[in-house]
């Protein structure tokens, strides 16, 4: 049981768009900065999202961060065959002091 | 650019003593905390915990009583030892720069499998 809860699968087609939520407390999201990852298949995680909303760079616009009390969410605009992967959210935890991940999301492009 | 490589331990026994090194290249060790993170197989990504490069650490409480992270700064290399180790403890470890939750570069990950 993850300390973050995100749904386990999310769907679309090209061009559609997609958002991803991500639910924690006030232990964590709600005190601290999430972060989103991308994890293509055989592949390890990368940045995808930092500090709630900001990209690193090389990271394309169509990807946007928000954050709304102790629940963050991820959202693809213009979605591509190549965003499909796995997501997943993290976060600092304060009452654990550990950091803490959600349990991924599985996007599909239909 | 800095890279992250991961060592492969082999075949882990249960009971036994997992070690893992992460060879840090293109960069120094110096002035970073390093994590270890663990990727159960089509499973989540869990924390296991952060060690400072002057050696301060801080552990996942659920694994904190097993573990001990560590750095050698003259071989630029960070260290996991996990101890009593079961087939819970399958998974692909990973390395990575950073002391949570933003975690930057990674490895490629080693996949770590206990069985008899």
């Amino acid at each position: 049981q993850s300390v973050l809860t995100q749904p386990p699968s999310a769907s679309g087609t090209p061009g559609q768009r997609v958002t991803i939520a991500c639910s924690g407390s006030s232990s964590n999201i709600g005190r601290n900065a999430a972060i989103w990852y991308q994890q293509l298949p055989g592949t390890a995680p990368k940045v995808l999202i930092y500090s709630d909303n900001q990209r690193p760079s090389g990271v394309p616009d169509r990807f946007s961060g928000s954050k709304s009390g102790t629940s963050a969410s991820l959202a693809i605009s213009g979605l591509q065959s190549e965003d499909e992967a796995d997501y997943y959210c993290a976060a600092w935890d304060d009452s654990l002091d550990c950091a803490v991940f959600g349990g991924g999301t599985k996007l599909t492009v239909l | 650019q800095v890279q992250l490589q991961e060592s492969d331990p082999g075949p882990v026994k249960p009971s036994e003593t997992l070690s893992l090194n992460c060879r840090v290249s293109g960069g120094s060790v110096s002035s970073y905390f390093w994590s270890w993170i663990r990727q159960p197989p089509g499973k989540g990504l869990e924390w296991i915990g952060h060690v400072y490069y002057t050696g301060n650490t801080k552990y996942n409480p659920s694994l904190k009583r097993r573990v001990t992270a560590a750095v050698d700064t003259s071989k630029n290399q960070v260290s996991l030892t996990l101890t009593s180790v079961t087939a819970a403890d399958t998974a692909v470890y990973y390395c990575a720069r950073g002391s949570g939750p933003w975690f930057d570069p990674w490895g490629q990950g080693t996949l770590v499998t206990v069985s008899s």
